[in-house]
């Protein structure tokens, strides 16, 4: 099964930006898509949104359209989420998972998740 | 955006129980319905894929069903390694909405 491994912790301050790095152990990784999740402290899963490694197309969940950023680099197998305008609330773990669909509507689901990248943002 | 609504929020059971828990859309969500399971400081565990469709490596002691609205994990014969957090999420529609997870505790 494809490990997904990525980038270290973060501390921020309001208002600046994070971005997290998210590579997979094998060459398969443009077949799929990646999935960005983030749990804050004590709650639930959120989903952030989705990116397929195969053509580039994305969607991002609603309430973080403008912050969010996701790319991928099929040449070293490695997606990107970017958040910018950071706000204390959007301290949490962050996810990546690989989604074995490669375009969103087909039976998508995320078999593989990376470890969790902690970021914190405080003044 | 479909609501994903889990109940209980908690149970605690014992070793060897039957255990069930239901997850429940705000509007048709097919078959695309997944079931993954956290332990504290660990990356969510794909269990169940498409309502009832066994993750590889994944114990035949668990099992999903339903379609449409309403669906359930059952967890038979409870061991040890499964006292964790249980979160549904469906992939009918974006955003891929998750509940608010099901934690199992030991009795």
């Amino acid at each position: 099964q494809v490990q997904l491994v990525q980038s270290a912790a973060e501390v921020k301050k309001p208002g600046a930006s994070v971005k997290v790095s998210c590579k997979a152990s094998d060459n398969t990784f443009s077949y799929f898509g990646i999935t960005w999740v983030r749990q804050a402290p004590g709650q639930g899963l959120e989903w952030m949104g989705w990116i397929s490694a195969y053509n580039g197309k994305t969607k991002y969940a609603q309430k973080l359209q403008g912050r969010l950023s996701m790319t991928t680099d099929t040449s070293t197998s490695t997606a990107y989420m970017d958040l910018r305008s950071l706000r204390s609330d959007d301290t949490a773990v962050y996810y990546c998972a690989r989604d074995v669909a490669a375009r969103l509507g087909e039976l998508n689901y995320l078999d593989s998740w990376g470890q969790g990248t902690l970021v914190t943002v405080s003044s | 955006d479909i609501q994903m609504t889990q109940s209980p929020s908690s149970l605690s059971a014992s070793v060897g129980d039957r255990v069930t828990i239901t997850c429940r859309a705000s509007q048709t969500v097919s078959h695309y319905l997944n079931w993954y399971q956290q332990k504290p400081g660990e990356a969510p565990r794909l269990l169940i894929y498409a309502a009832s469709s066994l993750q590889s490596a994944v114990p035949s002691r668990f099992s999903g069903s339903g379609s449409g609205t309403d669906f359930t994990l059952t967890i038979s014969n409870l061991q040890p390694e499964d006292f964790a957090t249980y979160h549904c999420q469906q992939t009918y529609s974006s955003p891929h909405t998750f509940g608010q997870g099901t934690t199992v505790e030991i009795k």
